[in-house]
């Protein structure tokens, strides 16, 4: 069972670089969305979708973009990545409807570091 | 504003010993609240749910509780193990068509031999 699926796991890049985080998930959910996680932090929401076409902010959604084309996929991207951005971002997925839960399942991770 | 407080932010016991968990929230009104465990490296997974009507259930060694009157919600870890060294977050998710969950920072709990 794939569930949800993140790449690259680990990143390096310089300011100002840009780069896309990849999320995918193979469970027919309509919910995604990232999360950053810093020490002393706890998850913040960045972005998030109810479904292919369309998608909202979060909590901290500065200085990134995301776009939904398909149910499976739901890219992160940075335009000009700042030291700021250092963290470990987090995808996850969940079904959207009234006799659903809500229960989130997430990747593994994405370490980024921006020096 | 919805807000979901944890505590303690960390917690250091021996193996073999009890422990509990806290978390109070604002979030209102409400739909139900999880506990996930994180794991070093790893992303959050499920340990239990609790809905308005329930007050307390069981998941192994794992047993959460929820007073709704005062939205408090405990986890309660018996006979700790080496493996549940990890981070423990309470989610609580509104109702009323509000979606969006509202996450706690997490207890850090370690586990010494």
């Amino acid at each position: 069972n794939a569930g949800v699926t993140q790449t690259p796991k680990f990143q390096v890049l310089k300011t100002g670089q840009s780069m896309t985080l990849q999320c995918a998930q193979d469970m027919n959910h309509e919910y995604m969305s990232w999360y950053r996680q810093d020490p002393g932090m706890g998850l913040r929401l960045i972005h998030y979708s109810v479904g292919a076409g369309i998608t909202d902010q979060g909590e901290v959604p500065n200085g990134y973009n995301v776009s939904r084309s398909t149910t499976e996929d739901f890219p992160l991207r940075l335009l000009s990545a700042a030291p700021s951005q250092t963290s470990v971002y987090f995808c996850a997925s969940s079904p959207y409807d009234r006799g659903s839960s809500g229960e989130l399942f997430f990747g593994e991770g994405s370490r980024l570091t921006v020096l | 504003k919805n807000q979901v407080e944890q505590s303690p932010q960390s917690l250091i016991i021996l193996e073999g010993k009890n422990c509990t968990l806290q978390c109070n929230y604002t979030v209102s009104p409400f739909s139900n609240l999880r506990w996930y465990k994180q794991d070093t490296g790893r992303g959050p997974v499920s340990l239990t749910i609790m809905t308005f009507s329930e007050n307390t259930k069981s998941n192994g060694r794992y047993t959460a509780t929820l007073d709704a009157d005062t939205k408090q919600s405990s986890l309660h870890i018996t006979a700790s193990q080496l493996s549940d060294s990890a981070s423990y977050i309470c989610v609580v998710r509104g109702g009323g068509g509000s979606y969006i969950p509202t996450f706690g920072r997490g207890t850090s709990l370690i586990v010494h031999p």
